[in-house]
């Protein structure tokens, strides 16, 4: 079945550094790919995807690239801020989104200043 | 932008006590909600997904007795953990689907139950 593999966390980093969360995925078919996050007592909220190889995701200076090759969809950022701090997870979807979805465990990241 | 409400946030009751936690679509009609189960340092982990007068599908080894999921409305799931016990405190999610396909689903702000 579809799986999504994410980078243990928790991730602490200083302020302005750069982020890499990895991920990569096994499906059959074609899946789409999302990045969310989870700040602090608040749901998940979509933060970006991409729906097919080599599309580039990107919102909030966050950038993902679905690479089929070596399917993964690593999250990156170049410079992170404090309010940056929150739970990423990686999911795919077989379907566009809008059908269930397959999450990874999920990556704390705290950014301190 | 489309908001989904879950109910309550917490809650904490003796084993053997049935609870139900609501999922409400505010500004949108879901003809599918999706119910999520979250154990502490782990990935969501998709229980059901609820069809809108019809019957919930369960993923597999997901009891359906014990995880009873009704979608009698376009705005409205509900998810009753019947006689709940200690193995039954977890963190549970839904999510909302829009049914545009280029649209996100939109989850809740999750419900912790945990059992005495």
């Amino acid at each position: 079945g579809d799986s999504v593999t994410q980078m243990e966390g928790p991730v602490t980093l200083s302020e302005e550094a750069f982020l890499t969360i990895n991920c990569t995925y096994t499906a059959t078919g074609y899946p789409s790919l999302f990045w969310y996050v989870q700040y602090p007592g608040e749901g998940l909220q979509l933060l970006l995807k991409a729906t097919k190889a080599d599309d580039k995701g990107s919102n909030k200076g966050f950038e993902a690239t679905y690479r089929k090759e070596t399917t993964s969809f690593h999250l990156e950022k170049g410079s992170v801020q404090v309010s940056d701090s929150a739970v990423y997870f990686c999911a795919l979807s077989d379907r566009g989104g809008n059908e269930k979805l397959t999450f990874g465990t999920g990556t704390r990241l705290t950014i301190i200043p | 932008g489309a908001v989904v409400s879950q109910h309550p946030s917490w809650v904490i009751c003796k084993s053997g006590t049935s609870v139900k936690i609501e999922c409400r679509s505010l500004d949108f009609q879901a003809t599918t909600m999706f119910w999520y189960r979250q154990f502490p340092k782990q990935s969501l982990m998709l229980m059901a997904t609820s069809n809108e007068g019809s019957k919930a599908t369960y993923e597999q080894g997901v009891e359906k007795d014990k995880f009873l999921i009704n979608h009698a409305s376009l705005t409205l799931s509900t998810l009753t953990v019947t006689s709940a016990h200690p193995e039954d405190s977890s963190f549970y999610i839904c999510s909302a689907n829009t049914g545009y396909s280029n649209q996100p689903q939109h989850f809740g702000d999750g419900t912790r139950l945990s059992i005495l």
